[in-house]
């Protein structure tokens, strides 16, 4: 099993880019999570999805989309990046209720230049 | 708003001595509290949860102490080892909201 993976690990972004980060999970999670974690701010949560088809949004939503077309796959849109996007972000998922213990990914670590 | 208050934002423990977490909440519907544990470069991974029908749980070296008058809850780490030195998350959730994660605080066990 390889739980939740991320791609890529790293990446430099120029302003006003576009770029999409990808989530897997291999444990047939029906909940899955985007957070950003910025230094001393803890984990803050940008999207989050119940199931294929369903999303909604979390606390920090502007400047990002994203879609559930699968149990699997889970990324998120950045159109145009801004030096504010700047962050380490995290994917991870959970079996069957928010409740239940998140699983997360290794994380990537984006910069916008 | 900030739902989770933790504190301290670092905490340097001697080895073989006792680091504690403090967080505090202020929504009476949480009912599920966890904490996670963050190596770095790596993703947070559960450590230790507890509801609020109880006022303590131990695994191992870790126990949480849950204050539910207070609305407080802390994690112990007994016997802290430089293996520790993490940052440390404190978590609550409710049926309506998403899980809300403290700030985090980043300890250093030192030898």
């Amino acid at each position: 099993n390889a739980g939740v993976t991320q791609t890529p690990k790293f990446r430099i972004l120029k302003i006003g880019q576009s770029m999409t980060l990808q989530c897997t999970q291999d444990m047939n999670h029906n909940y899955m999570y985007w957070y950003r974690q910025d230094p001393g701010m803890g984990l803050k949560l940008i999207y989050y999805s119940v199931g294929a088809g369903i999303t909604d949004k979390g606390e920090v939503p502007n400047g990002y989309n994203v879609s559930r077309s699968t149990t699997e796959d889970f990324p998120l849109r950045l159109e145009l990046a801004a030096p504010s996007q700047t962050s380490v972000y995290f994917c991870a998922s959970s079996y069957s209720s928010r409740s239940d213990t998140q699983y997360f990914g290794p994380g990537t670590r984006l910069t916008v230049l | 708003q900030q739902q989770v208050k933790q504190s301290p934002q670092s905490l340097i423990v001697q080895k073989g001595g006792i680091s504690i977490i403090n967080c505090a909440y202020e929504n009476t519907a949480f009912d599920y509290f966890p904490w996670y544990q963050q190596f770095p470069g790596k993703g947070p991974a559960l450590l230790i949860a507890i509801r609020p029908d109880v006022s303590e749980k131990k695994e191992g070296r870790f126990t949480i102490s849950f204050n539910k008058s207070a609305k407080q809850f802390s994690l112990h780490i007994m016997d802290s080892q430089p293996g520790d030195s993490a940052t440390y998350f404190c978590a609550a959730y409710s049926g309506n909201t998403p899980l809300v994660f403290g700030k985090g605080t980043r300890l250093s066990v030192i030898a």
